[in-house]
């Protein structure tokens, strides 16, 4: 079956730092991945659609300058999310659009990000 | 825009069948997922419904009505591993992407 990764599935920084999160499809060509954030006991909220070679596309709401996103390849997308605070702190989970089975969604395992 | 109403908890016994109800009022609609998410893990896919009808996968069902905006999951021989949080998410018609409910966090009982 398709699998996504994400790296790493932890991470602790301090307040001002930046954090770059991979999602990376691993047997299979994605154009497209999305980028979910999840607060504890809610469920996920899109932030980004990140589409190969092009600019992604920001939900309302969510600060372009803050959460940059990279989709520089058919197999990688990166979240940096620029000098991190608390409110920060939250799971981040890709997921990747195969190119075949447009209908399916693959989802990454998570960053579990805590900002002190 | 999307709205997605599922209810916030259910509780069934093991052995058991429980049915998750999931509504949505959507400007595009191009599928309905159900994932079951572990507390601390990624979703995982449970069934695609695109058209009206029921979907049958083993223990797992789901049903779509589009006219009603309306699906369910029905989870038969429940298992203790069934407990878990059940998201209901709808693709739209424009960029593909899915709006998820908020989830049913669903506990069985021996």
């Amino acid at each position: 079956g398709a699998v996504v990764s994400q790296h790493p599935s932890r991470v602790i920084c301090k307040s001002g730092t930046s954090v770059k999160i991979e999602c990376r499809s691993l047997d299979f060509q994605a154009t497209t991945m999305f980028w979910y954030r999840q607060f504890p006991k809610k469920s996920l909220m899109l932030m980004a659609t990140s589409n190969e070679g092009s600019k992604a596309t920001y939900e309302q709401g969510v600060e372009k300058d803050k959460f940059l996103i990279n989709h520089a390849s058919l197999t990688l997308s990166t979240l940096t999310v620029t000098s991190a605070h608390p409110e920060d702190s939250s799971f981040y989970i890709c997921s990747a659009r195969s190119t075949v089975q447009k209908w399916e969604q693959f989802f990454g395992p998570g960053t579990r990000l805590t900002v002190l | 825009g999307q709205n997605i109403d599922q209810p916030t908890e259910m509780t069934a016994t093991e052995g058991a069948i429980v049915q998750i109800n999931c509504t949505y009022q959507t400007s595009g609609f191009n599928g309905l997922f159900w994932y079951q998410q572990h507390a601390g893990e990624a979703p995982t896919f449970l069934s695609y419904n695109v058209l009206d009808g029921l979907e049958e996968k083993g223990r797992f069902s789901s049903f779509l009505s589009r006219s009603k905006g309306y699906s369910y999951l029905l989870l038969k021989e429940l298992q203790m591993k069934d407990s878990a949080s059940y998201l209901c998410a709808v693709r739209d018609t424009n960029a593909g992407k899915s709006t998820f409910g908020d989830g049913t966090t669903l506990t069985v009982k021996p």
